[in-house]
Parts: structure tokens; sequence; C-alpha cells
């Protein structure tokens, strides 16, 4: 499968706890966008990045933070877990940057308890 | 403020009849707009685009600047068009694809 890929598919940790979530974009794409889907709040924009690069930022929190390494799979780190952290976490990609049309992974279902 | 309504959380159709699944925008600036859809299990993906005004699986929408509304139809629905559908808003400054908060279509047999 080239398209893009998550892990892990579910994780389920208790409150002030750590985790990261990994994404592997489609081959060849070099944009990383990472989103968060709740209830609540919808599908929100966290952040994106471009070839290694950090290149547009949305509502992510303090507690949040992202990277993507030179082999251009991205990692988000979410830290001091609370209940409310528990959603849906979306990877996408895309081969340019800032692209609308975007490339959607599985996503990685979050549960804080 | 950049924003995308959906007021329908869920809309529930019979098999033939016509659909119209509603968005809202908010955008100060050119809007680019978008549908994305997510059938189910599987994964987000691209429907349509406003600037391109094709038709995707029987879908139209189109973009009406006055009403800043970009409402995707269906003259016929069919049960495969179930699933959940998001409006999308592009930010070229920002570069944030905002999305409304989505509508389940169920189209029943």
């Amino acid at each position: 499968d080239s398209g893009v890929t998550q892990t892990p598919k579910h994780l389920i940790t208790a409150t002030g706890q750590r985790v990261t979530l990994r994404c592997s974009p489609r081959s060849g794409d070099l944009s990383v966008y990472w989103y968060q889907q709740s209830l609540d709040q919808g599908l929100q924009f966290l952040i994106q990045y471009y070839n290694g690069e950090e290149r547009a930022k949305g509502n992510i929190l303090e507690r949040f933070s992202a990277q993507q390494f030179p082999d251009l799979h991205s990692e988000l780190n979410l830290s001091s877990l609370e209940l409310g952290d528990s959603a849906l976490y979306f990877c996408a990609s895309s081969f340019r940057d800032r692209d609308y049309e975007q490339f959607f992974g599985p996503g990685t279902r979050l549960t804080v308890l | 403020a950049q924003r995308v309504t959906q007021p329908e959380k869920l809309l529930s159709v019979f098999k033939g009849a016509p659909v119209e699944l509603k968005c809202n925008y908010s955008y100060s600036g050119s809007p680019e707009l978008f549908w994305y859809v997510q059938y189910s299990r599987q994964r987000l993906q691209l429907l349509l685009r406003h600037i391109s005004r094709e038709s995707i699986k029987g879908f139209t929408a189109d973009l009406n600047k006055g009403e800043t509304s970009f409402h995707l139809k269906k003259p016929f629905a069919q049960e495969e068009d179930s699933a959940m559908y998001y409006c999308a808003l592009y930010s070229g400054n920002t570069g944030k694809l905002i999305f409304g908060q989505g509508t389940t279509l169920q189209v029943k047999p």
C-alpha cells in the first residue's frame, strides 16, 4: 500500500501520560498535515510540515508537538494528556506545499482514561 | 474569521430522492471550496472542487458568493452514496484546509 499509513490504529492511555503517533506519507509526497477529529469540534487542522520544515500551524496545543524526519515520516507527540484529548488523529499528505488536495491516512484513535 | 458551517449532522433520504447537503462559509477574499467524502471503513478523500465545476458520481456543487454557500447536490440518491461528507475551505494565505463539522448522509432503500 503506497498510501498514507498511520500507527498505531488504537491507543489507550491514562491522563498525564505522553504518546507518539506516527505517520508515513504517500510515496513522493513532501507535505504532511495533522488533524484532530473529536465529536464536538469536528475535523481541526493542527499543523503542517513540508520537507522537514514547519509550514503552517492551526489550533495545536502547547502540550502537542510534531516533527518531520529526513525520510519524510512525521510524528505527533501528545504530552500531559487530558480526557479531552481523546479523539481520532488523522495524518494527510500532499506532493506540494500547502495543497488543498490532501490524501488522508486511516487515523489513530486515542482514548485517554 | 474563516469558518465552514454544515448545519445538518444527519440527512436521511430514500433511494431515488434528491439530495442537498448544505454548506456555508465565512471568508474574506476569494474562497476555494471543496467537498471531501468518507465512506464506511474508507479514508477521507476529495470528492470535488468548486473551481473545476465537474460532476463526480452525479454530485455537483455550485459556489454562490452572494449567499456564501457551496451546497452539494445530487438529483437521485443511491444507497452507495451513504457516507460522511465534509465541506472544506482552503485558505491559500495560511495553507490551512478548514473543514465543516460534517454531515452523515444515509440513503435508505
